[in-house]
């Protein structure tokens, strides 16, 4: 079993609609990185997160330590959120355990 | 534009070839971490480095080597390179240890 685990691998959805992609964990963290990236290959780090919430735009990240759990939500999804979204994982030795990913397409 | 560079963008070589690829991180960064991607193995974290000084070790094979510069800049050395090398390799730079990384470009490695 993977350390981290995504869910779903894939989505797609209809423009506008409200998204959410799941990710549980399995060992001890110390922060946890949501990364969007776009199929030129390039990864952008969307929040680090090491409890409770934070926002940025239309993306909203939640983490909740004792479940070992963490949600990123896109509201008013849009075309341009196609993208590879990818949960990663802080241990105590700075060494990042990533998730296999949740391709998301939103057509219009 | 994260502001972290990475050099070349693309290299194809053959197999038995030895390659090195470069990462210069976001002004004020004395971390940098390395990555690759591979289509069957995903994301793996290869090593960090800080301040010159490496920190933390993945799952980075004998054949491949780093080390980070007085001026901060990092190079990822890959010899003896076989066909199952070929990757996106990422580098990422950060202030410090638990705080947000920004990622370059990465290198897309084919080997042929």
């Amino acid at each position: 079993k993977n350390e981290v685990e995504q869910s779903p691998q894939n989505l797609t959805a209809q423009e506008g609609e409200f998204i959410t992609i799941n990710c549980s964990y399995s060992v001890g963290i110390s922060a946890l990185h949501w990364l969007q990236q776009h199929p030129g290959g390039g990864i952008v780090s969307l929040f680090m997160l090491s409890s409770g919430k934070k926002k940025h735009g239309r993306l909203i990240a939640t983490i909740n330590i004792q479940e070992k759990h963490s949600s990123l939500h896109i509201t008013a999804s849009h075309p341009r959120d196609s993208a590879v979204y990818i949960c990663a994982v802080k241990v105590n030795t700075d060494k990042l355990i990533f998730g296999t990913g949740t391709r998301l397409q939103v057509f219009p | 534009d994260s502001g972290v560079t990475q050099t070349p963008k693309h290299l194809i070589t053959a197999t038995g070839q030895r390659v090195t690829l470069r990462c210069s991180p976001r002004s004020g960064d004395l971390s940098v971490y390395w990555y690759q991607q591979s289509l069957d193995q995903g994301l793996q974290f290869l090593i960090q480095y800080y301040n010159g000084e490496e920190r933390a070790k993945g799952n980075i094979l004998e054949r491949f080597s780093a080390q980070q510069f007085p001026d901060l800049h990092s190079e990822l050395n890959l010899s003896s390179l076989e066909l199952g090398d070929s990757a996106l390799y990422f580098c990422a730079s950060s202030v410090y240890r638990n705080t947000e990384a920004f990622f370059g470009q990465g290198t897309r490695l084919t080997v042929v």
